[in-house]
């Protein structure tokens, strides 16, 4: 594998279900990301894991909660979700402290919510 | 502050014709900008970044960008389209610095007609 993955690619859960999404960077990168892209609106920052520590959360809602248990691995725990969580959830990484930090973006899980 | 523009949400160009995506950003210093490709139910793609180097920028596929700082724009262009350049383009600022706040584009839609 290389770059980085998501799984899964699709996922379909009740409101009252418990999921989580899971990201893999094979790029030996220091710092993750969380975004959330719905339809006809721009890119949302989610969460940021630099060196495995949380450094933004942009008033994101409790149901969703984030773990970083090393640099290759972030993951998205959710839990009662609503309808207007659908949308395609990325996962991005990059190396954090160069002179410009480029993130690299996974394929995506696409997320209904019903 | 930063914040980007992209001042064509769809733009539409015959194959073998050249693309035009337009991009204006507002700064308070010397940012670095992105191009970044989504295809349909893909991830986000790097094309080319600009971090204050060579104003021209070349990128995958034929593409390239040039900054110009008088009139604040980061323009992508194409000479020749090709039907695989179908997809969503987003226009990036980020800091010069090398931090995580990446500033999206709410994106242009190119479509390439036979």
């Amino acid at each position: 594998e290389t770059g980085v993955t998501q799984t899964p690619r699709h996922l379909v859960m009740g409101m009252t279900n418990k999921k989580s999404l899971k990201c893999e960077q094979h790029l030996g990168h220091n710092a993750m990301y969380w975004y959330k892209q719905s339809a006809k609106k721009p890119l949302e920052l989610m969460f940021v894991y630099s060196l495995e520590e949380r450094v933004e959360n942009n008033s994101v809602p409790s149901r969703f909660s984030p773990e970083c248990p090393n640099s290759s691995h972030l993951f998205l725990h959710l839990h009662t979700l609503q309808p207007e969580d659908s949308a395609l959830y990325l996962c991005a990484s990059s190396q954090a402290g160069g002179v410009t930090d480029t993130q690299y973006f996974g394929p995506g899980t696409r997320l209904t919510v019903l | 502050a930063q914040s980007v523009t992209q001042l064509d949400s769809h733009v539409s160009v015959s194959e073998g014709t050249p693309v035009l995506l337009r991009c204006n950003y507002s700064s308070s210093y010397s940012p670095s900008l992105f191009w970044y490709v989504q295809h349909p139910n893909k991830g986000l793609q790097l094309l080319l970044k600009y971090t204050s180097a060579a104003t021209l920028v070349k990128g995958i596929n034929g593409f390239e960008a040039e900054f110009k700082k008088s009139e604040t724009s980061f323009h992508l262009t194409k000479p020749s389209a090709h039907m695989s350049d179908a997809a969503e383009y987003f226009c990036v600022v980020s800091p010069p610095w090398g931090t995580y706040k990446y500033i999206f584009g709410t994106g242009t839609r190119l479509k390439v007609l036979a």
